[in-house]
């Protein structure tokens, strides 16, 4: 199965911030990577997929980047409705599998 | 307005067996693959099995192949998955999940159904 590794695992920031978050496969995958965001005790959210495909309805601060192995999630400004878990999730093949998450705090 | 409706989450017993459901609509049923991802209290988002939209292929994360079984009624627009053998590891929170179009990324899910495993 492809591995994915997440980073980091929680981050702190502010109203405002530009935010990054990477995810690198253990062995190529073309573009195929989705982005989630996640709040408690709800489902997952699509945010991107194709690795930079903004899903309809998705604010354009939200912007997914990256092919083959390594990927980025940025937020260009972070709101408070942001605060949130957020998960990559390789589609390239079965079984799917995710990153561990990244949990954005408020500073 | 897409949505999925999962049941069938409840309390049982190590060993014990549930059929998990998820009432689609909203959108034409049968020209979707559909996914069950699961969520443990506390942990990660994990991809549990997957169906293509004839029911004909099937795929199965390895932590449950041999004890789960996916399955849709297209003729219903609705999609379950079996899940006998159960451990306490299997304890989770069940969504089911709408894969976009000729691609295997999620994009609408359903609010989960909770699977305790438990003597």
């Amino acid at each position: 199965a492809i591995q994915m590794t997440q980073s980091p695992s929680s981050l702190s920031a502010s109203v405002g911030d530009r935010v990054t978050i990477t995810c690198r496969a253990s062995q190529g995958i073309r573009n195929d990577l989705g982005w989630y965001q996640q709040n408690p005790g709800k489902a997952p959210k699509l945010l991107i997929y194709s690795a930079s495909s903004l899903q309809s309805g998705v604010p354009s601060r939200f912007s997914g980047s990256g092919s083959g192995t390594d990927f980025t999630l940025t937020i260009s400004s972070l709101q408070p409705e942001d605060f949130a878990t957020y998960y990559c999730l390789q589609d390239y093949n079965y079984p799917l599998t995710f990153g561990q998450g990244t949990k954005v705090e408020i500073k | 307005e897409v949505q999925l409706v999962e049941s069938g989450g409840g309390l049982v017993q190590p060993g014990g067996s549930l059929r998990l459901s998820c009432a689609a609509s909203g959108f034409t049923f049968s020209s979707y693959a559909m996914s069950w991802v699961r969520q443990a209290p506390g942990e990660g988002l994990e991809w549990v099995s997957a169906i293509s939209s004839s029911g004909g292929v099937t795929y199965y994360a390895d932590s449950v192949k041999g004890r789960f079984t996916i399955s849709r009624d297209n003729s219903k627009n609705t999609l379950y998955l079996q899940v006998n053998s159960l451990r306490a590891e299997d304890t989770a929170v069940y969504y089911c999940a709408r894969e976009r179009w000729l691609q295997s990324t999620p994009d609408y899910w359903g609010q989960g159904t909770l699977v305790t495993v438990s003597s």
